[in-house]
C-alpha cells in the first residue's frame, strides 16, 4: 500500500526567508509526486510534479521540490516566502507499477503554512 | 478551457436524508475523482471514474455511490446521511495518463 507523510501540521516562516515543507512517501515501485496548494473555501490547485527526469522539479508561484530517492522525500521549497503563500498545503502520490494508471492517487494530511509579515 | 464545476456549492440537509452532488470535469477529461475533506480526516479517496466505469474505490461505506455519464459528468450520492458526512466534498478530472488533476471549488455540506 501506498503512502504519503507530511510531518509537520503547521510550518511558520518570516516573509522574506527560505520556506521548506516536508514530504515523505511509501510506494511499492517508483512514484509519481505532485503537490498541490489549498487557498481557504477553495479546491486545490496543481503545483508542480515529478515524473521522471531532474531531481529539482520547478513549479508555479516560484516553488520548487527535491525529489531524494534513497531518503524517499519530495519536499517543497521557496527561497523567498510571500505572505500570499500562506495556506494549506497537500503532498501526493501515484504509484508507479500499473503503468494504466489505474492506481488511486494518495494525499498526505497536508501543512499549514503561515508567512508572518 | 472552463475549469472543474461543482453543484451546489452548498448544502444543509437533516439526518437520514439523502443527497447528490454534481460534478463537471474539464472537456476532454474521462477521469473523474471524489474526495472528501475534514479536518480531522484530512483528504479521503471516494472513487474514480473512467468512461463511464468506476475502476477505483476507497474505504467508504455502501452509502457512498457515484456514477459516470457518456459525456464524462459525475454525481456523488450519499445516502441515509449521518452527522459525520459533513465534509468539503471535492471533485477532480484528469486527462487520459498520470498527470495531475485539477480540482473543483467543492460542495460543502452539513448534516444537521
Amino acid at each position: 500500500a501506498q503512502s504519503v507523510a507530511q510531518p509537520e501540521d503547521q510550518v511558520n516562516v518570516a516573509e522574506g526567508n527560505p520556506l521548506t515543507v516536508k514530504c515523505t512517501y511509501s510506494v511499492s515501485g517508483n512514484p509519481y509526486l505532485f503537490w498541490y496548494v489549498q487557498y481557504p473555501n477553495r479546491g486545490l490547485q496543481f503545483l508542480l510534479k515529478y515524473i521522471t527526469g531532474d531531481n529539482l522539479v520547478k513549479g508555479s508561484y516560484g516553488f520548487e521540490a527535491e525529489f531524494n530517492k534513497s531518503q524517499t522525500s519530495f519536499h517543497l521549497k521557496k527561497p523567498s516566502a510571500l505572505v500570499s503563500d500562506s495556506a494549506l498545503y497537500f503532498c501526493a502520490v501515484r504509484d508507479r507499477a500499473n503503468s494504466g494508471g489505474y492506481q488511486k492517487v494518495t494525499f498526505g494530511t497536508g501543512t499549514k503554512l503561515q508567512v508572518i509579515p | 478551457k472552463a475549469g472543474v464545476t461543482q453543484t451546489p456549492r452548498y448544502l444543509i440537509k437533516t439526518r437520514g436524508q439523502q443527497v447528490t452532488l454534481s460534478c463537471s470535469p474539464i472537456s476532454g477529461h474521462r477521469s473523474v475523482s471524489w474526495y472528501q475533506q475534514t479536518p480531522g480526516q484530512g483528504l479521503q479517496f471516494l472513487f474514480e471514474y473512467f468512461s463511464e466505469t468506476q475502476r477505483n474505490k476507497g474505504n467508504f461505506p455502501g452509502r457512498f455511490s457515484g456514477r459516470q455519464f457518456s459525456n464524462s459528468r459525475s454525481e456523488m450520492n450519499v445516502s441515509t446521511l449521518e452527522l459525520g458526512d459533513s465534509a468539503l466534498y471535492l471533485c477532480a478530472s484528469r486527462p487520459e495518463g498520470l498527470g495531475e488533476q485539477y480540482f473543483g471549488p467543492g460542495t460543502r455540506l452539513t448534516v444537521t
